[in-house]
């Protein structure tokens, strides 16, 4: 079945700057890559997700990048701020089966 | 996306005892699923609940100690039976929509926490 890693596991900012979450799957079939935002004692949410045919794909400040070869993707948050603060998630899956979840990466940024 | 509730949102059991976790969709939708996310853990798939068949279980978790029912394509509850405090968790219901789409939304969690 499907395994997925995640680095790092916190990760700390200063306001402003760059924040980048990587991940690796094992699962060639898998063809859908989703990102998480769980804040403390609330659901998760999807904040932005990319499918196999993209190579990257960009949300105002949020941007997943897709490497298929080498089967890694990214999550990049760019001029981040307090509010951005949560847990991040991601997750692989395919049209077939249930989705597999990251460990998790707790970003704090500070102000 | 999808507008999911879940009951109870928090609740505080005995040992050996048993809790129903009801998951209500506002629409229709195929695939549900049942999670379990420890504190300070990721998610973790319990069950896969199709209506009309009987649920699909990952490792480590069983029929007798999570049954599932799915009775309708809107509504799904998960029981934990015969609770001890290893049992303490959150429980999370979510949904894929769609046929050809991979979204897939989680309701609000239910907290358990077992004496």
């Amino acid at each position: 079945g499907e395994n997925v890693e995640q680095h790092p596991s916190t990760l700390s900012v200063q306001e402003g700057d760059s924040a980048v979450i990587k991940c690796t799957y094992s699962d060639s079939a898998s063809n859908y890559f989703p990102w998480y935002k769980q804040e403390l004692g609330k659901r998760p949410q999807l904040i932005i997700d990319i499918r196999s045919n993209v190579g990257e794909k960009k949300d105002q400040r949020i941007a997943v990048t897709l490497n298929k070869t080498a089967k890694h993707f990214s999550l990049h948050i760019t001029e981040t701020q307090p509010e951005d603060s949560a847990v991040y998630f991601c997750a692989a899956s395919n049209n077939n089966n249930d989705m597999r979840f990251g460990a998790g990466t707790r970003l704090t940024v500070k102000p | 996306s999808a507008v999911i509730s879940q009951k109870p949102s928090r609740d505080i059991c005995q040992r050996g005892t048993s809790l129903t976790i009801q998951c209500q969709v506002d629409s229709q939708v195929t695939m549900m699923f049942w999670y379990r996310q420890q504190p300070g853990q990721s998610l973790t798939l319990i069950a896969t609940a199709n209506q009309g068949s009987e649920a699909t279980y990952e490792s480590g978790f069983v029929i007798d100690k999570f049954p599932i029912s799915r009775p309708n394509l809107t509504f799904s509850t998960l029981t934990v039976s015969n609770m001890s405090p290893e049992d303490s968790s959150i429980y999370l219901c979510s949904v894929k929509k769609g046929a050809n789409y991979n979204e897939q939304f989680f309701g609000p969690g239910t907290r358990l926490t077992v004496l």
